[in-house]
């Protein structure tokens, strides 16, 4: 069936350094991928999504490239802010329905000033 | 602004009681979810629906019942509650199509006690 695997349960950084989550899955089929985003105390909210393989997604100074060669959809930002402090989620949508949706277990990030 | 709402925000629940948990959209989406979030487990799917009169089994069943009545509503219900099922629940609607986003409401906190 279809996953989603990031192994990072956690990534902390500092106000201006490159943040780098990995996201690797596994699909048989012609997946969207999207990345989520999920505040203290609210619901995951759409970061970005992208439809074709071989083509970047971007919203909010994040990119993500969807990589269908080594089955890759990792999140980048060049300079993180305190309030990107949240967890996110890679996630995978495949065939019909809306229903084959997967979601990753989520890295959380923490960003100090 | 379309929106998914759920009630209440936060429950306090007796073991054995009958809990219900409500969400309306006003995205016009035919798909509604219920997930539950748990340290450690992510965000796991409990039932959805395709569109008004319609529930489905998710991944995690057991336990709950859901309602679908109309296109805005979707209920949740715990007709025996138990402590396991302590949890923070997020309602999500979506159109159809895997390549549809997701709208997720803010979470309803339960406690069952």
């Amino acid at each position: 069936g279809n996953s989603v695997t990031q192994m990072q349960g956690q990534v902390t950084l500092s106000e201006e350094e490159f943040l780098f989550i990995n996201c690797t899955y596994s699909t048989t089929g012609y997946p969207t991928l999207f990345w989520y985003v999920q505040y203290p105390g609210e619901g995951p909210q759409l970061l970005l999504k992208v439809t074709t393989a071989n083509n970047k997604g971007s919203s909010r100074g994040f990119e993500a490239t969807y990589d269908k060669g080594t089955t890759s959809f990792h999140l980048q930002k060049a300079s993180v802010q305190e309030s990107d402090s949240a967890v996110y989620y890679c996630v995978l949508g495949e065939g019909t329905g809306g229903y084959k949706v997967v979601f990753g277990s989520g890295t959380r990030l923490l960003v100090s000033p | 602004e379309a929106a998914v709402t759920q009630s209440p925000r936060n429950k306090v629940a007796v073991t054995g009681g009958k809990v219900t948990l409500s969400c309306n959209q006003t995205n016009n989406h035919n798909n509604m979810y219920w997930y539950r979030q748990d340290t450690g487990h992510g965000l796991r799917l409990i039932h959805y629906s395709y569109g008004a009169g319609s529930t489905e089994k998710g991944d995690i069943p057991d336990g709950y019942k859901a309602s679908r009545p109309s296109q805005e509503n979707f209920s949740l219900i715990l007709e025996l509650a138990t402590p396991s099922q302590t949890s923070v629940y997020f309602c999500a609607s979506g159109d159809l199509g895997a390549n549809s986003d997701y709208t997720f409401g803010s979470g309803t906190r339960l406690l069952v006690i």
